[in-house]
């Protein structure tokens, strides 16, 4: 079925540690982003790129990295990771030029111990 | 910062009520206002929108009033389900391709 495929649904990690979200889409969207879930906080937008090659910084970037090397694929990667980033992590994408109707994935829930 | 504020944090709503669910804005440059419906579980999936150009707009049972010069919208759920008990989450966005959304409203309709 078309849509955002998100990899792993759950995943534990220690502190330090560091390891990458993976994020499909088959919908030929050009924009996809990341944002994470926190009680209370909403949705906030962490990285985002309206297309391969191209990435930019969202509200909450620090201790992400982002790459766009295909049209389909938006990897997130926690570079040392930090009990703060405990969260629901979703991937979302659209057509470029409009946030219009995303289409988000499922979520990964990450905990960091 | 937060650039959209919305209100109430939980609503508790009795079947066949009105639900209502309240956002603000700051930023003038918005023009694109989108309300997001997310289950337990699941990703939030696109409920109804609207651009400034127009007060409301009605789909189904959902209707979103908008008020530019208060920059304030608003989401209406008429005749509430038990099926409509979610968290809704407000948003909106300047003609970029980034979406800022509110904190989320955890609506429980009861039968």
């Amino acid at each position: 079925n078309a849509g955002v495929t998100q990899t792993p649904k759950f995943q534990v990690l220690k502190t330090g540690q560091s390891m990458t979200l993976q994020c499909a889409q088959d919908m030929n969207h050009e924009y996809m982003s990341w944002y994470r879930q926190d009680p209370g906080m909403g949705l906030r937008l962490i990285h985002y790129s309206v297309g391969a090659g191209i990435t930019d910084q969202g509200e909450v970037p620090n201790g992400y990295n982002v790459s766009r090397s295909t049209t389909e694929d938006f990897p997130l990667r926690l570079l040392s990771a930090a009990p703060s980033q405990t969260s629901v992590y979703f991937c979302a994408s659209s057509y470029r030029g409009s946030a219009y109707g995303y289409t988000f994935g499922s979520g990964t829930r990450l905990t960091v111990v | 910062q937060q650039q959209v504020k919305q209100s109430p944090q939980s609503l508790i709503v009795q079947k066949g009520g009105i639900s209502i669910i309240n956002c603000a804005y700051e930023n003038t440059a918005f023009d694109y206002f989108p309300w997001y419906q997310q289950f337990p579980g699941k990703g939030p999936a696109l409920l109804i929108a609207i651009r400034p150009d127009v007060s409301e707009k009605k789909e189904g049972r959902f209707t979103i009033s908008f008020n530019k010069s208060a920059k304030q919208f608003s989401l209406h759920i008429m005749d509430s389900q038990p099926g409509d008990s979610a968290t809704y989450f407000c948003a909106a966005s300047g003609g970029a391709d980034k979406l800022i959304f509110g904190t989320g409203t955890r609506l429980q309709v009861f039968p």
